[in-house]
């Protein structure tokens, strides 16, 4: 089976820098996923990595490491509008999408 | 444009009945999607259609059926709705089939079995 693993709440403050580790464990390896879901809404996409390294798209970036089945999501300059849950996800060799439970990200002024 | 919708954006199910979510998409995605989010357990998917026609099972499929008659259009029934189905239900879309692409998703069904 496929196991996704990440820390289930973190808490910072308002203009501080987040990030959220996230391990998998998938059948076959075919990129990782991360969506960011406000309570009570839909997941909206972040960002897709499937090579090694880091993708930087404006106060969110996201790394990745193949080899050693990690990625991690950093949030900068952090703003109150960004308290979520963050959700990891690896797509597998059928392609589909495994997710992790997600991290809850609180905000404080 | 809309996206996805989604309908109800809930409902209160008597256990033994059926019920039947809708989901529409106009971006004209090949792929859809069904997933049901429960605390602690993320996102799990329930089935998939690549495009119209064709369906497939996910990871958690006993209890649901899905049709894909057209592009738009993927519904989700319960047959005989049980408590353990009591969930967040959520639609989601690609352009593309295969997972790589950036999957769209609806706003969600709150659905309770009492």
């Amino acid at each position: 089976g496929q196991n996704i693993d990440q820390p289930t709440e973190m808490t910072a403050t308002e203009g501080a820098i987040v990030q959220i580790n996230c391990t998998y464990q998938t059948s076959g390896f075919n990129g990782l996923f991360w969506y960011q879901q406000h309570a009570g809404e839909a997941p909206t996409f972040l960002s897709y990595n499937v090579l090694d390294g880091l993708e930087e798209k404006g106060r969110f970036s996201s790394f990745l490491s193949r080899s050693k089945g990690y990625s991690y999501l950093l949030l900068k300059e952090l703003q109150m509008k960004d308290s979520a849950s963050y959700l990891c996800a690896a797509l597998s060799n059928d392609y589909k999408l495994s997710f992790g439970a997600g991290t809850t990200v609180t905000v404080r002024a | 444009t809309a996206g996805i919708t989604q309908a109800p954006t809930s409902q209160i199910l008597a256990a033994g009945r059926s019920m039947t979510l809708r989901c529409t998409q106009d971006m004209r995605h090949n792929a859809m999607y069904w997933y049901r989010q429960d605390l602690g357990l993320g996102l799990r998917l329930i089935h998939y259609s690549n495009t119209a026609g064709t369906t497939g099972k996910g990871e958690v499929p006993d209890g649901y059926s899905v049709s894909r008659a057209n592009t738009d259009d993927f519904p989700l029934t319960l047959a005989s709705a049980v408590p353990s189905q009591t969930s967040v239900y959520f639609c989601a879309s690609s352009r593309l089939a295969g997972g790589e692409d950036t999957q769209y998703f609806g706003p969600g069904t709150r659905l309770t079995v009492l």
